[in-house]
């Protein structure tokens, strides 16, 4: 059984540009979520996926937006990337009862850094 | 608002001693808790999974307790080695239609051999 798997592991960017990172879901979930993780902070909530559409956002602002896809892969969109985006951003597979999540399986996360 | 808060910040301690951490919630209306571990620099590795409904899960030298009336999650640890040595999170999951997991900020543990 394949874990969740993350891709690109560390990202350089300049303030302004916009990025796409991706997940890969563990197999047989139905549900990926993406978090950001400050230095020293817990995870922070961006949005859940369910079945290929947005059914949870957090506090996050529209310039961060997101996908899923047939085979539950994901990917995180962020774009006119400002210097306080730099964190590790962190993807969570689960299979979902109904459309709530169980237990939550994280990636290794992609580390992003924002000149 | 679910507020998560772990105490202490930071707790180091020699191996083979016992140990507990500490986690507490504002809004006892939850559906799950979940204990994580992370190592530096790396994502999270799920420890233990406790629904609303359960009182304790354990897990070789992991034991998690649950009080959902006070607010509180304990992670007790038995004979503390020095590859324990991480980030432990604890995360709720509040009831009704959230979808998202509340971290805390976590403990950082150091085992010293």
């Amino acid at each position: 059984e394949t874990g969740v798997t993350q891709s690109p592991t560390h990202l350089i960017k300049t303030r302004g540009q916009q990025v796409t990172l991706r997940c890969s879901s563990q197999s047989g979930h139905n549900t990926v979520s993406w978090y950001q993780q400050a230095l020293g902070q817990g995870p922070q909530f961006i949005f859940q996926y369910y079945r290929e559409e947005e059914n949870g956002r957090g506090n996050f602002p529209p310039r961060f937006s997101g996908l899923q896809f047939p085979n539950y892969s994901s990917e995180l969109n962020v774009n006119a990337l400002e210097l306080d985006d730099s964190a590790l951003y962190l993807c969570a597979s689960s299979l979902a009862s109904g459309n709530f999540p169980n237990e939550q399986f994280f990636g290794p996360g992609t580390r992003l850094t924002v000149l | 608002k679910q507020e998560v808060t772990q105490i202490p910040a930071a707790l180091s301690v020699p191996e083979g001693e016992n140990l507990v951490l500490n986690c507490s919630f504002t809004d006892s209306a939850i559906y799950n808790l979940q204990w994580f571990r992370q190592d530096p620099g790396k994502g999270l590795t799920s420890l233990l999974l406790i629904q609303s409904s359960q009182r304790e899960q354990t897990s070789g030298r992991l034991n998690a307790s649950l009080d959902k009336s006070s607010g509180r999650s304990t992670l007790y640890i038995a004979a503390s080695q020095p590859g324990d040595s991480a980030t432990y999170l604890c995360a709720v999951r509040r009831g009704g239609s959230a979808r998202q997991l509340t971290f805390g900020s976590g403990t950082q543990l150091t085992v010293l051999p």
